[in-house]
């Protein structure tokens, strides 16, 4: 089955570091990955589409000068939040699609837990 | 704007009893996903719903589409503790590729 790796897990910075989380898809090409945050007890949001070898779309609100997003292959997507406060700290998971019709169907990797301290 | 309601937002229940988890959305879409998330870790798919009237079933879980309605409901028979755990939908924003997800529905079922 479809497998989505997202690394770091867990991570603890210190306020004005930046920190980068990559996405592979380990089986499957991704056209298509998604950028997702997840305050405690809240559901998923939405921050950013990432398309292999073209800029990355971000959802209203988003700082795109923030959170920086690359998506360089079609195995691997990452993103980088510059300059990290702890209103920051949140729940970072990533999705891929594979495919480019049909069903939205998503693999989600594990997620990454950033403190910002 | 696509939005997408749950309800209840929180379900506590005992092991053995039946209970249904409802999500709303407020745009055309024919297709909707349930996942499931334990917590401190990711989302697992649970089922994919592609067309009205779609009935998909797993185990002690049912997930039924109803597009005229804008309605999905996820049916629990017989609740086991391990299926507690918090329940998103997720419905797919058309022409957008992106899907918009409800709050969640933590359920807990208690022995």
């Amino acid at each position: 089955g479809a497998v989505v790796s997202q690394h770091p897990s867990r991570v603890i910075c210190k306020s004005g570091t930046s920190v980068k989380i990559e996405c592979r898809s380990l089986d499957f090409q991704a056209t298509t990955m998604f950028w997702y945050r997840q305050f405690p007890k809240q559901s998923l949001m939405l921050m950013a589409t990432s398309n292999e070898g073209s800029k990355a779309t971000y959802e209203q609100g988003v700082e795109k000068d923030k959170f920086l997003i690359n998506h360089a292959s079609l195995t691997l997507s990452t993103l980088t939040v510059t300059s990290a406060h702890p209103e920051d700290s949140s729940f970072y998971i990533c999705s891929a699609r594979r495919g480019l019709s049909g069903a939205n169907v998503l693999t989600f990797g594990a997620g990454s837990r950033l403190t910002v301290l | 704007e696509l939005k997408v309601e749950q309800n209840p937002l929180f379900l506590s229940m005992q092991e053995g009893k039946n209970y249904t988890i409802y999500c709303n959305y407020s745009t055309t879409s024919d297709r909707l996903y349930w996942y499931r998330q334990d917590p401190g870790k990711s989302l697992e798919s649970l089922f994919v719903l592609l067309s009205n009237g779609a009935v998909k079933q797993e185990g002690r879980l049912m997930a039924s589409l109803d597009t005229k309605a804008r309605l999905s409901t996820l049916h629990i028979t017989a609740a086991v503790h391990d299926l507690s755990a918090t329940y998103f939908c997720a419905v797919d924003m058309q022409g957008a590729q992106k899907l918009v997800f409800g709050q969640g529905t933590r359920l807990t079922i208690n022995p």
